[in-house]
């Protein structure tokens, strides 16, 4: 157990449908961060938020939009969802906001499925 | 754009011998590199890290190797158990994105009994 935790592990949905992943960081940890893994391609980076703030924006689209709450934890929403959003989506966690210094830790991911 | 890549999708490796994993970068901006370790069904793991100003960084069996003329680094594994069995991910991270973690596609390691 790695100490961050998503819900739900596995979803499927329907297309043009919206969902919400959740995550909640390792204990004491002020960062979280949003990967997507589709198939055939590395981890994408999203987007980062720090103490409540958003850090960082990667390759997120419009109809992806997250936040983070005063207890830290973080939803990713996903909305007017496709095929090709089906992915593994994975949360991460660092106490501080630049942990791609010296890495972060990973949840176990959450499985999208679009059909 | 790819900014790392990782060309070797796979590599076999006889338990006992070393493994070595390649991985080239675009951006000359990074200044950290990370190697993870995924196993199936599993989130991604911190292996190894190694800044921009050191050339060379040991943890156990695993070395990394940073060639920044050639902005290409390297994880060698040594000796190479059943266990390392997984999809190691390259990734760097430069100071004006924020040290995101910018990943390879992975490259899929079987050590062989």
């Amino acid at each position: 157990d790695s100490g961050v935790t998503q819900t739900p592990k596995h979803l499927i949905t329907a297309t043009g449908q919206r969902v919400t992943l959740r995550c909640s960081p390792r204990s004491g940890d002020l960062s979280v961060y949003w990967y997507q893994q589709s198939l055939d391609q590395g981890l994408q980076f999203l987007i980062q938020y720090y103490n409540g703030e958003e850090r960082a924006k990667g390759n997120i689209l419009e109809r992806f939009s997250a936040q983070q709450f005063p207890d830290l934890h973080s939803e990713l929403n996903l909305s007017s969802l496709e095929l090709g959003d089906s992915a593994l989506y994975f949360c991460a966690s660092s106490v501080g906001g630049t942990g791609g210094k010296y890495g972060y830790t990973f949840g176990s991911g959450t499985r999208l499925t679009v059909v | 754009d790819q900014q790392v890549k990782q060309n070797s999708p796979s590599l076999s490796v006889q338990e006992g011998r070393i493994s070595i994993l390649n991985c080239d970068y675009t951006n000359s901006m990074f200044d950290y590199f990370l190697w993870y370790k995924k196993y199936p069904a599993e989130g991604p793991t911190f292996l190894i890290s190694i800044s921009s100003i050191k050339d060379k960084n040991e943890d156990g069996r695993f070395t990394v190797f940073l060639n920044k003329s050639a902005k290409h680094l390297s994880l060698h594994i040594v000796p190479s158990q059943p266990g390392d069995s997984a999809v190691y991910f390259c990734a760097a991270s430069a100071s004006n994105s924020g040290y995101a973690l910018n990943f390879g596609k992975g490259t899929s390691l079987l050590v062989t009994p």
